[in-house]
């Protein structure tokens, strides 16, 4: 079945420590590919999207995601995460321009101090 | 520029009761989007308008839910009646062009039946 899956429903870092969130897709094409997150009390925030072209995209907030098509993967990265990054993380892709996002389940971020 | 704004930023209602949310898209963007995510779940799609008219109604889950545009600016999305799985977080974006890949999200609006 088509999906986007992030396999981590929690995951707790030491503040300052690297951080990767994974997020796979199965999707017959690649799609368009996007990281969102929320914070606390806070509505959805984009971080970074790939649509094409280098396969390693940097966002906002020091993020950067790598597309991978042999691993139909596009993971998050932070080489140093800060108190304040603790919030849930959203892989989502759209198949095509003018299709609906679809969202993985989330993934929520502890940052030990 | 204002971002996309949604009222209540919360609500708690009882089983049986009509709601209404509100969405006040960024000006000038004709595309408005409804998604929510229930308890453990994921963000899924409801609806989508193209300034009054609605373009895709197919993630609507039963005809408690009404969502207007009159006038192709701010959207409601009414529940009524309520029922104890509509409870979670319902999200507004919107858009200048037809286009999730250029959208801006709300902050959502918590809605909890008890």
């Amino acid at each position: 079945a088509q999906s986007v899956t992030q396999p981590d429903i929690h995951i707790t870092v030491s503040e300052g420590a690297s951080l990767e969130l994974r997020c796979n897709y199965s999707y017959g094409a690649t799609p368009y590919l996007f990281w969102y997150v929320q914070s606390p009390g806070q509505g959805l925030q984009l971080l970074l999207k790939y649509f094409s072209g280098d396969t390693l995209v940097q966002g906002i907030k020091g993020f950067e995601a790598e597309f991978k098509r042999s691993q139909s993967s596009f993971n998050l990265r932070k080489p140093s995460v800060h108190w304040s990054d603790a919030a849930e993380y959203f892989c989502a892709v759209v198949l095509n321009r003018d299709d609906k996002i679809i969202f993985g389940k989330g993934t929520r971020l502890h940052i030990l101090p | 520029e204002a971002g996309v704004t949604q009222f209540p930023s919360h609500s708690v209602i009882e089983k049986g009761q009509t709601v209404t949310l509100r969405c006040d898209p960024i000006s000038g963007h004709d595309n408005l989007y409804w998604y929510r995510r229930v308890m453990g779940k994921e963000i899924k799609f409801l609806l989508h308008f193209v300034k009054e008219s609605k373009q895709d109604e197919s993630g609507m889950p039963n005809n408690r839910f009404l969502a207007e545009r009159t006038g192709g600016t701010y959207s409601t999305l009414k529940v009524q009646p309520a029922e104890l799985e509509d409870s979670g977080v319902y999200f507004c974006a919107s858009s200048r062009t037809t286009g999730l890949t250029e959208a801006f999200f709300g902050q959502g609006t918590r809605l909890t039946v008890v």
